[in-house]
């Protein structure tokens, strides 16, 4: 069975500097990673995904992250964000079909 | 359509009430999902309608929940005698295959029980 663990609920961060958000998943083979964005009263969107290949993953937004298959870690980063990037987001593992999800991170941007 | 639609945004019941939920997903889309999203718990998977094959109904809390897909397109998640805790956040995604594939998600049903 997959598991997914985001280390931090709540993540304040001032408009311009740069954010990590931690996610480990346990799962006994191979998984499908994503990141999913949910702004405020609106659903989710993807992000960024890893399949395969290249571990450090590009996605929208300027965003990107890193698959680290030792540490089963998928940390989402971006170097400066903006007020638009408040937000909460959720990582997901793909296990065969079924998506599981972490609790949620929550990023609160202030000028 | 453009995008999964669902329907109603928002449902106020009354304890003990059932209620139906309606997922359209996007047209082609093989796979469909229900997620119930609570405050502070993250989304928790409740139901996977692939193609013609039988659904995936784990992820269902209890036997007041059930759900159908009809003509392998637009499915309805049907709570029984509704509870309190069943208030929640009622998300369906589709994809083309499965999820190594994107799936696309609706804004929701915002499910109240009072």
């Amino acid at each position: 069975a997959q598991s997914v663990t985001q280390l931090d609920s709540q993540v304040p961060v001032f408009e311009e500097a740069p954010v990590e958000l931690r996610c480990n998943y346990s799962s006994s083979v191979s998984v499908y990673l994503f990141w999913y964005v949910q702004y405020p009263n609106q659903g989710l969107q993807l992000l960024l995904k890893y399949l395969s290949g290249s571990t450090l993953v590009k996605g929208i937004n300027g965003f990107e992250a890193e698959f680290n298959k030792s540490q089963t870690s998928f940390h989402l980063r971006k170097p400066s964000v903006h007020i638009s990037d408040t937000a909460e987001y959720f990582c997901a593992v793909s296990e065969s079909y079924k998506l599981s999800f972490g609790a949620g991170t929550t990023v609160t941007v202030r000028a | 359509g453009a995008g999964v639609s669902q329907s109603p945004s928002n449902k106020v019941t009354e304890k003990g009430k059932d209620v139906e939920l309606r997922c359209d997903p996007i047209s082609g889309h093989t796979a469909l999902y229900w997620y119930r999203q609570s405050l502070g718990q993250g989304l928790e998977f409740l139901i996977y309608f692939q193609g013609n094959s039988a659904p995936d109904k784990s992820g269902l809390p209890s036997d007041r929940f059930s759900a159908e897909r009809t003509g392998g397109s637009v499915s309805t998640l049907t709570i029984q005698r509704t509870q309190q805790e069943d208030s929640a956040v009622y998300l369906c995604a589709s994809s083309s295959q499965s999820l190594n594939t994107e799936a696309f998600f609706g804004q929701g049903t915002r499910l109240t029980v009072v």
